[in-house]
């Protein structure tokens, strides 16, 4: 069945370091991606969206690589701060179920 | 603007008591959902509307009710609270269906729900 999963649920970085944060689908026909961005205690929140007819879009600091051949998706956070401590999920847009689809998440962790 | 508002924050349930999640929203989202997060498990989605008087079932419903009267509010309700309820709880809207197009769910800042 479709399923997103997350390559590694845990990622540690140094300070100033750049992250790179993986995810992989099983649906071919999912045309829409987003990346969220939990912080304890609170919901998810929308950090960057992408499209399938894209493959790459960047926001601030923050860029999402899509490659649909190989069916994965990367977020990529440039000079990790300590505000960038969370957990990150994807999620995929299953087309005709009305629903996001999400990974267990990866725990970005920053060293001082 | 406060976004999506859940109430209450946490709450402590007997097994086989009932009790009513509320989820309020103020940016006119025609969208809203609710979904379950467990440990390991991710974001499960419960219960969705794509409009006002309009409802249908995620992919966990069974053990939960919902209503849409209005577009500002969709509650979510326990019928007879069980341990394997025990989550979190959250609530999140968007501008429009998925199938009249895409756009990022908002969510609340979640219900932490205990069943003993």
């Amino acid at each position: 069945g479709e399923s997103v999963g997350l390559h590694l649920p845990t990622l540690s970085v140094q300070e100033g370091d750049n992250s790179i944060i993986n995810c992989a689908y099983s649906n071919s026909a999912s045309d829409y991606f987003i990346w969220y961005k939990q912080e304890s205690g609170k919901g998810p929140q929308f950090i960057i969206d992408i499209r399938s007819n894209m493959d790459k879009r960047q926001g601030q600091r923050v860029t999402v690589l899509l490659n649909k051949t190989v069916k994965h998706l990367s977020l990529q956070i440039a000079a990790t701060q300590p505000g960038d401590s969370a957990v990150y999920f994807c999620a995929e847009y299953e087309q005709g179920a009305q629903k996001l689809v999400f990974g267990q998440g990866t725990r970005l962790t920053i060293n001082p | 603007n406060a976004g999506v508002t859940q109430t209450p924050k946490f709450q402590v349930l007997k097994t086989g008591q009932s009790m009513t999640l509320q989820c309020a929203q103020d940016m006119n989202h025609e969208y809203m959902s609710w979904y379950r997060q467990d440990p390991g498990m991710g974001l499960r989605l419960i219960h969705y509307s794509v409009g006002a008087g309009i409802t249908d079932q995620g992919e966990v419903p069974n053990g939960y009710n919902v209503s849409r009267s209005t577009t500002e509010d969709f509650p979510l309700r326990l019928l007879s609270a069980a341990p394997s309820q025990t989550s979190v709880y959250f609530c999140a809207s968007s501008r429009r269906g998925w199938d009249e197009g895409n756009s990022p769910l908002h969510f609340g800042n979640g219900t932490r729900l205990t069943v003993t």
